[in-house]
């Protein structure tokens, strides 16, 4: 049973430039939810998606956006890039109907911006 | 606002001795509270989480935490650690958007 799956593993990009971030979560979770870790610090929550929606966002700017397919999987947008969004990006998969009993997350997505 | 904190940022442990790691939240109803540890470069694992009853909370990896509201803490306690639970962990609290502690970073020493 496949866990959550992120790609790219890596990223380098330009500052000024696009990046879209892609996330396929667990078997039979719905819901999909993207942190940002900072290097050496905890996760923060960006947002949420479930049904396609966004249902909770963190305190991210607008350059931040997403999007869920209706197979469930997500992409982050990132847009206008500053060298402060390097960081790994974790996406965390889980049910809706029970949404704290298990996320799951993924390996994460590293994103350096130079 | 709700607040996790871990007051350690960094513990070293002898191989076998017992491992105590520190959370405290700040929330005033019943917490929804998890521990979670990450391997370098790897995502984050689940290893015991808290939503009501029992105090004393069992995980995987032979981890356990207990839940004490009078003292708002959520501290992660393991008996006879391995060079293997050399990682970071993080305290979390939340429902539907988990807020994270800091870590701890727990080195193991020979």
């Amino acid at each position: 049973d496949a866990g959550v799956t992120q790609s790219p593993t890596h990223l380098i990009k330009t500052r000024g430039q696009q990046v879209t971030l892609r996330c396929s979560p667990k078997s039979g979770h719905d819901t999909v939810s993207w942190y940002q870790q900072a290097l050496g610090q905890g996760p923060q929550f960006i947002f949420q998606y479930y049904e396609e929606e966004e249902r909770q966002r963190g305190n991210f700017p607008d350059r931040f956006s997403g999007h869920q397919f209706p197979n469930y999987s997500s992409e982050l947008n990132v847009n206008a890039l500053l060298l402060g969004d390097s960081a790994l990006y974790l996406c965390a998969s889980s049910r809706w109907s029970s949404a704290n009993y298990g996320y799951t997350f993924g390996s994460g997505t590293r994103l350096t911006v130079v | 606002a709700q607040s996790v904190t871990q007051p350690d940022i960094h513990i070293t442990v002898s191989e076998g001795a017992s491992l105590e790691l520190r959370c405290n939240y700040s929330y005033g109803a019943t917490p929804y509270l998890f521990w979670y540890v990450q391997s370098p470069g790897q995502g984050l694992q689940l290893l015991l989480k808290y939503f009501s009853g029992d105090t004393l909370v069992q995980g995987i990896k032979g981890f356990e935490a207990e839940f004490k509201r009078s003292q708002s803490s959520f501290n992660l306690r393991k008996p006879s650690v391995h060079w293997s639970d050399a990682a970071e962990y993080f305290c979390a609290e939340g429902w539907g958007k988990l807020q994270f502690g800091a870590g701890t970073q727990v080195v193991v020493t020979p």
